[in-house]
């Protein structure tokens, strides 16, 4: 069974600052990683995701993640945040052995940043 | 252009009401899900359509009645909820609902906010 850890509940940060959200996961097969990120009153829209090849992933909004298999983490980061990264961001796995692509998700990061 | 449109965005309905959600896709997708997500949490899966037909139910209450029209539509019929279904409840499509070589990335919409009084 596949699970995902999101090590942080809330991250507060100030303007300009950088910022990594921390997620682990556990899996016994190869699996497909992505952060979603949900801004207050809205969906979820794709920040990024990682299939294979480079385990350095960029996505939109300047927010970029490192796959790491040894350590089985999929961490986000940005290096400088903007008020308008307020959001509630989490990570997911879905299992690539092909039986299925609903995605399991961690409990959310709430990423809070001030001027 | 990766868009799922739900609507309504809103919804208020008594626990003796019936009322559906719907949800559109024109991505040619073939694998279409509903998801509940309540305040503060991760969004939870319901249900799981493939090519039209119902792949996984994750053991939901029948007052929920999911249904696919064809491969753009999908709908969430309601009726006989309690207060405790209140919540926001996402549509998402991809590819098809195995994960692939493409990783079959999962697309959601913006949520329909569903408050049962």
């Amino acid at each position: 069974a596949q699970s995902v850890t999101q090590l942080d509940s809330q991250v507060p940060v100030f303007e300009e600052a950088p910022v990594e959200l921390r997620c682990n996961y556990s899996s016994s097969v190869s699996v497909y990683l992505f952060w979603y990120v949900q801004y207050p009153n809205q969906g979820l829209q794709l920040l990024l995701k990682y299939l294979s090849g480079s385990t350095l992933v960029k996505g939109i909004n300047g927010f970029e993640a490192e796959f790491n298999k040894s350590q089985t983490s999929f961490h986000l980061r940005k290096p400088s945040v903007h008020i308008s990264d307020t959001a509630e961001y989490f990570c997911a796995v879905s299992d690539s052995t092909g039986i299925r692509t609903a995605l399991i998700f961690g409990k959310g990061t709430t990423l809070s940043v001030s001027s | 252009d990766t868009e799922v449109t739900q609507t309504p965005k809103h919804l208020v309905m008594g626990m003796t009401n019936k009322k559906s959600l719907k949800c559109e896709q024109h991505m040619g997708h073939r694998a279409m899900y509903w998801y509940k997500q309540k305040a503060k949490k991760p969004p939870e899966l319901m249900f799981v359509y493939s090519y039209e037909k119902l792949s996984i139910n994750e053991s939901v209450p029948s007052r929920f009645s999911p249904e696919c029209p064809n491969s753009s539509l999908l709908n969430l019929h309601l009726h006989a909820l309690q207060p405790e279904d209140s919540a926001l409840y996402l549509c998402a499509s991809s590819q098809d609902s195995t994960a692939g070589r493409s990783g079959n990335t999962i697309y959601f919409g913006e949520g329909s906010w569903l408050t049962v009084v």
